[in-house]
Parts: structure tokens; sequence; C-alpha cells
């Protein structure tokens, strides 16, 4: 099955720092991926749809300022947490769609997660 | 998106079937079921889906009722390691936005 490529896997940082995340689909192209994060004992949230090419559109609540995602490639999605702070912490994990497929073939694949700690 | 109830929890002795349900009374002619899954720590997983018909695949089967407002996940013979937070989603199949929220799912506990 197709493979998201989810970097790092866990990152700690001092409190004010910025923390880049790498989503990367490996064998297929991705026009849209999804950014989502998930507190402990919590279901998933989404925080932004990033489309390659364009700007995200981020769902209500969530920063844009803060979170920086940039989708310069069909393969390759980033987010980046700038001036991180504790609240941050948290399970951060991306999701891929396959650019072509018949309506309900379409499937969603997702990376492994990133665990944000800030001090 | 048509929202979905899932029972919060559920139990499952190992090799025992494991049936998982889930209302989505407010779907829509143009939308899928869709299952996944998601093991402590890690990135949710695909199962299944289907729009009217049952589905069977390698993992799992998928029942959906005739009015399509509901819908039952069957792990045949459950394993230690299908212990994970089950999640049901409806959306639509069209090849635009494909945005998936997900709700709180049922965790469910497969018990030696």
């Amino acid at each position: 099955g197709a493979v998201v490529s989810q970097h790092p896997s866990w990152v700690i940082c001092k409190s004010g720092t910025s923390v880049k995340i790498e989503c990367r689909s490996l064998d297929f192209q991705a026009t849209t991926m999804f950014w989502y994060r998930q507190f402990p004992k919590q279901s998933l949230m989404l925080m932004a749809t990033s489309n390659e090419g364009s700007k995200a559109t981020y769902e209500q609540g969530v920063e844009k300022d803060k979170f920086l995602i940039n989708h310069a490639s069909l393969t390759l999605s980033t987010l980046t947490v700038t001036s991180a702070h504790p609240e941050d912490s948290s399970f951060y994990i991306c999701s891929a769609r396959e650019q072509w497929g018949t309506p309900g073939r379409v499937k969603l694949f997702f990376g492994s997660g990133t665990q944000l700690s800030v001090l | 998106d048509a929202k979905t109830t899932q029972p919060t929890s559920m139990d499952c002795a190992e090799g025992r079937a494991a049936n998982l349900p889930c209302n989505h009374s407010t779907i829509s002619g143009n939308e899928y079921v869709y299952w996944y899954r998601q093991i402590h720590s890690q990135g949710p997983q695909y199962i299944i889906h289907g729009l009217k018909n049952n589905e069977t695949n390698e993992m799992a089967s998928l029942i959906i009722t005739e009015d399509r407002k509901s819908s039952t996940l069957i792990l045949p013979h459950a394993t230690l390691r299908d212990t994970a937070v089950y999640y049901c989603i409806v959306r639509p199949g069209n090849t635009g936005g494909f945005k998936t929220i997900f709700g709180a799912g049922t965790r469910l506990f497969v018990k030696a």
C-alpha cells in the first residue's frame, strides 16, 4: 500500500524555538495533504488542508501564523510550529490523498505522527 | 460532513469476532462509510470502506444496512494486536477536498 513518511517521530525543543515537521508521500503524488493534532486520550483534530502550489486552508481557531504550512511539491508538505510554547506540545499527524482515483476509491494515507514536547 | 455515533469502548475476547457498530443516520447519497483504526501513538490505519454493498478485505468486513443509516465493522478473529481506537467516518466519495473529520471513535480492548 501507499506510504506516507513523517519526520521526525519525536522532537523536544525549548520554548520560543521553531520546529519543522515533514510529511512525504513516498510512492504516489499527493496534491492534497492534511495536518492534524492530537492531545492525549482525545481524537484527531484537523488543523489545515495543504494544497500543492497554493496557500493552506486552516480550520477555525487554528492560527495560520503560528502553524506555517508549505506544500511546494506533489510529495512534500511541511508544518512549522513557530515560537513553540508548552501548550503546543502534542502529537501531530499528517495525511495524504492520492492524486487520482475514482469516487470512493480515493484513500487517505497517514504518517506515523510526530510527538512534540516543548519545554 | 455527516456525523457518526459510536460506542465509547468495547471489549472482545481474543479469537472471537469483534463487531463495532456505527450510526450515521444523516448520511447523504454520495457519502461513503470509511473505517480507520489508530493503535496507541501511531497514525491512523485505513481498514475498509463502502457505499451501500457489504465489503470484505483481508482485515475486516463491513456490513452496511439497507437504509445506510448504520454499519458494522467486523474483525472476524480478534487478536491482542487489534486493540486500538476505531473510527467510523462518512464523507463524499468525490475527488475534491476529501477533508476527513474524526469523531471520538470506539476504544476496542481485546483480552486474552
